[in-house]
């Protein structure tokens, strides 16, 4: 299973940038980096997914140097309501979710 | 659309007991897979499928038997629970099988005595 690492918290305020940076040096050519987020009591849902360079959504954006050894998803203007745990993932249907990065926002 | 629906939310068992988690999905794809998830940590992959009768482990499958017998479903059968096996588990499914895309079930807590 494809490994990655990742801080294990971070604590922000509502209205800031979060940037949460992932490594994973062991990345297969042909895997992607795919973000999920994780709230209480629920499944984990897709964020976003990239390959190389910048990916943006309404959600995120995903930056991948050209080396793909790490990757960092940006959360812009964050709310209270995206106090979550985020997990980096790479590979392909075997899935390896790691502890995550539990994410707090507060007012 | 029910996407991926998890059956029963909730479930105690006494240990020795054996039950099946119920999984299934509406959406016709073709991987799916069963994860359990442990307080404050994250989710570890226990078995998991790429098409109906083709099965194959994960990371943590002791304890555990799948079978896939349809498109749609993918139960999860505890064959004598321990209390080492209360924890959340989840189902989820993917269409391409990469790690893109998985719509993730809401779980299944289960309690051991």
């Amino acid at each position: 299973l494809a490994k990655t690492t990742q801080p294990i918290s971070m604590d922000s305020y509502e209205g800031q940038e979060v940037n949460i940076t992932c490594s994973h040096n062991n990345i297969a050519t042909n895997d992607y980096i795919t973000w999920y987020q994780q709230f209480p009591s629920q499944g984990p849902r897709f964020i976003i997914q990239g390959y190389k360079t910048k990916v943006t959504n309404e959600v995120a954006s995903l930056f991948i140097p050209a080396d793909r050894k790490s990757s960092t998803l940006s959360l812009p203007r964050v709310s209270l309501s995206d106090t979550a745990v985020y997990y980096c993932l790479s590979g392909g249907y075997k899935l390896s979710f790691g502890a995550g990065t539990t994410v707090t926002v507060r007012a | 659309n029910a996407g991926v629906t998890q059956t029963p939310k909730f479930q105690v068992l006494k240990t020795g007991q054996s039950m099946t988690l119920q999984c299934a999905q509406d959406m016709n794809h073709e991987y799916m897979s069963w994860y359990r998830q442990d307080p404050g940590m994250g989710l570890r992959l226990i078995h998991y499928s790429v098409g109906a009768g083709i099965t194959d482990q994960g990371e943590v499958p002791n304890g555990y038997n799948v079978s896939r017998s349809t498109t749609e479903d993918f139960p999860l059968r505890l064959l004598s629970a321990a209390p080492s096996q209360t924890s959340v588990y989840f189902c989820a499914s993917s269409e391409t099988g990469t790690s893109y895309g998985y719509t993730f079930g809401s779980g299944t807590r289960l309690t051991v005595v």
